[in-house]
């Protein structure tokens, strides 16, 4: 079956750096998405990997190994503003997206 | 950029009714449309996903008769969902697919939907 997994949830400080796992087990593998969304609201996209290593894009960056079905999501300089749950999602061979449950971050002052 | 309008943004309606949700691409032609379900501290679940012109294809567990799509134009797909219960109150967004680019996809606003 296919399969993504991120922590439920993960608690930070207000200007510290937090980052965010995500396993995945799919039918192929067509590109990695990290979305934010904030309560009541719909995703909005914050970064995407088809290719191993890091994009960086302000403050924050995605990190990409096919190999080990592993990616990550690196926010610096941590921002109240930054509470929000953050969701893993893999395109598979057929061009779905595949959605994990999503992060709650909690960014404490 | 690609924005979908998504409308509205918040509907209470009875038991029994039906409500019909609007998604429409803006500045872009979005021959896929995705209808995702929201249900609180969940991610999203994919209900069907519908191409202009052809018949929705919903995923395993979701009633066609029930959650009624229509994608008429390239700039517009509704979903209805009829008979509304409760348990159908949830979070409803559409979401389009774009062509090139890497971003992929951009999601309408979202609908909250309760049933009372």
């Amino acid at each position: 079956g296919q399969n993504i997994d991120q922590p439920t949830e993960m608690t930070a400080t207000e200007g510290a750096i937090v980052q965010i796992n995500c396993t995945y087990q799919t039918s192929g593998f067509n590109g990695l998405f990290w979305y934010q969304q904030h309560a009541g609201e719909a995703p909005t996209f914050l970064s995407y990997n088809v290719l191993d290593g890091l994009e960086e894009k302000g403050r924050f960056s995605s990190f990409l190994s096919r190999s080990k079905g592993y990616s990550y999501l690196l926010l610096k300089e941590l921002q109240m503003k930054d509470s929000a749950s953050y969701l893993c999602a893999v395109r598979d061979s057929n061009y779905q997206l595949i959605w994990g449950a999503g992060t709650k971050l909690i960014i404490k002052p | 950029g690609a924005v979908v309008s998504q409308h509205p943004s918040r509907v209470i309606c009875k038991s029994g009714t039906s409500v019909k949700i609007e998604c429409r691409s803006l500045d872009f032609q979005a021959t896929t449309m995705f209808w995702y379900r929201q249900f609180p501290k969940q991610s999203l679940m994919l209900m069907a996903t519908s191409n202009e012109g052809s018949k929705a294809t919903y995923e395993q567990g979701v009633e066609k008769d029930k959650f009624l799509i229509n994608h008429a134009s390239l700039t517009l797909s509704t979903l209805t969902v009829t008979s509304a219960h409760p348990e159908d109150s949830s979070f409803y967004i559409c979401s389009a697919r774009l062509a090139g680019g890497n971003y992929g996809y951009t999601f309408g606003s979202g609908t909250r939907l309760t049933v009372v």
